[in-house]
């Protein structure tokens, strides 16, 4: 079973409208994280934001906030008044296995901004 | 600039060739990782290690070895290439994971023919 799902392979968002990007994740533990990283044409992977699974307050970083739904296993990605230099793969990621830290990734969204 | 260096950014392989990428990292982080990249599948981690003379094994760790002999460097070795090995390949590094984060590479494109 996956542990992370993104079911949005692509979408399209006019400019300045807000993006949701959608991201469920499975696990069986008490301690967790989860993260979204962008990739940009270029190839590197940018950390946008992090929400701890004891955090009670959902996570914001800017025009960046994480939606997360403890009890529905959900942490959507929206991203407020997209620009042009958002488009890009969007990657959800999540850490369990406290000890060793592994990163489980989703199979990503490419997010494309229309003029 | 601190952070974590992958060597080579690009490399052609042979079938049955070897070779080594190199990762180094200088901000004294404990862990370290190995992905690949495939299209449609995001990252998959291959080997880690927790700390220096330590590794283990991840999702996908057929067909390469990794050593850490030092804390700052982390090697992944394939011994005799093969094309489901084209791939792109990123280090990562954290401190404790959590809200410190990781830090990645910018990517080793691997291509065996």
């Amino acid at each position: 079973a996956q542990k992370i799902t993104q079911t949005q392979p692509g979408m399209f968002v006019q400019e300045k409208e807000a993006v949701t990007l959608d991201c469920t994740y499975d696990t069986s533990d008490q301690s967790y994280g989860l993260f979204w990283y962008k990739q940009p044409s270029s190839g590197e992977m940018i950390f946008l934001i992090y929400q701890g699974s004891y955090d009670e307050q959902n996570a914001t970083e800017g025009r960046y906030s994480l939606n997360f739904q403890k009890a529905r296993k959900s942490a959507t990605l929206v991203i407020s008044a997209s620009q042009l230099g958002d488009s890009a793969m969007y990657f959800c990621a999540m850490r369990e296995d406290f000890g060793n830290e592994k990163l489980t990734f989703g199979t990503g969204t490419r997010l494309t901004i229309i003029p | 600039n601190a952070g974590v260096t992958q060597t080579p950014k690009f490399r052609v392989l042979k079938t049955g060739q070897s070779m080594t990428l190199l990762c180094a990292q200088d901000m004294n982080h404990e862990y370290m990782y190995w992905y690949r990249q495939d299209p449609g599948m995001g990252l998959r981690l291959i080997h880690y290690s927790v700390g220096e003379g330590t590794t283990a094994k991840g999702e996908v760790p057929d067909g390469y070895n990794v050593s850490r002999l030092k804390k700052q460097n982390f090697l992944l070795g394939l011994e005799s290439a093969a094309p489901s090995q084209t791939s792109v390949y990123f280090c990562a590094s954290s401190l404790y994971g959590g809200v410190y984060g990781y830090t990645f590479g910018s990517g080793t494109r691997l291509t065996v023919v």
